[in-house]
């Protein structure tokens, strides 16, 4: 079974700095997708960063970028120039094509932002 | 586009009642997977559907079960409600089932078993 850990609970970042969000995950398979997930306080899920495992490249989306490791199964999410809309739960989550749609997501990390 | 909708947003029944919760897809989407997510267990998988067929089921007992509509919206039904059942239900909907669709979530069903 495949499993995703965040280790860190609660992290905080100044904002305009830049913070990274740990994901470590272990898997049988060779083919998969791994995401980073936002859930401020209204609980809508959105999705942040998606790497496909195939890829080499790490994936960025304007301020956030990720460091893909795969040998390693570590994922970390890195959000530059941090915004006080940046706070909320960050969840990584994993996928494959043997399960469809299924995403198991790790623990979370709850991210605060000072001004 | 709509997102994705789910209703009732907010409910509270009693041990033993049963619940039925709805998900409206984003039109066009064809495939709904449902999540349960609570402080002690994080957010798990319950079920997806992808054009009226269960694809996949996680680890949940038989008290919850699932249905789609040939119109792709879905429900979820938990019988026999227990108290641990309180948590917040999420439904997230995808063109098609696999690789290369993103998932779109709804804004969640807050059950609350008294």
């Amino acid at each position: 079974a495949q499993t995703v850990t965040q280790s860190q609970p609660e992290m905080s970042v100044q904002e305009a700095e830049t913070v990274t969000l740990s994901c470590t995950y272990d898997t049988s398979e060779s083919d998969y997708y791994l995401f980073w997930y936002k859930q401020p306080p209204s609980r809508q899920m959105i999705l942040v960063i998606r790497q496909e495992a195939y890829k080499q490249q790490n994936a960025t989306e304007n301020r956030f970028s990720v460091n893909f490791q795969k040998a390693a199964k570590s994922f970390s999410l890195k959000i530059s120039d941090s915004q006080l809309g940046d706070a909320a739960m960050y969840f990584c989550a994993y996928s494959n094509n043997n399960a469809g749609n299924m995403l198991t997501f790790g623990g979370g990390t709850r991210l605060m932002v000072k001004p | 586009k709509a997102g994705v909708t789910q209703t009732p947003r907010y409910l509270i029944k009693t041990r033993g009642q049963q619940v039925t919760l709805s998900c409206s897809p984003i039109s066009g989407h064809r495939s709904v997977s449902w999540y349960q997510q609570t402080p002690g267990q994080g957010l798990q998988f319950l079920f997806e559907y992808f054009s009226e067929t269960q694809r996949n089921k996680g680890n949940f007992p038989g008290r919850f079960s699932g249905r789609q509509f040939s119109n792709s919206r879905s429900e979820m039904n938990v019988s026999t409600l227990e108290l641990g059942d309180s948590a917040l239900y999420l439904c997230a909907s995808s063109l098609v089932a696999g690789r290369d669709y993103e998932q779109y979530f709804g804004p969640g069903t807050r059950l609350t078993v008294t």
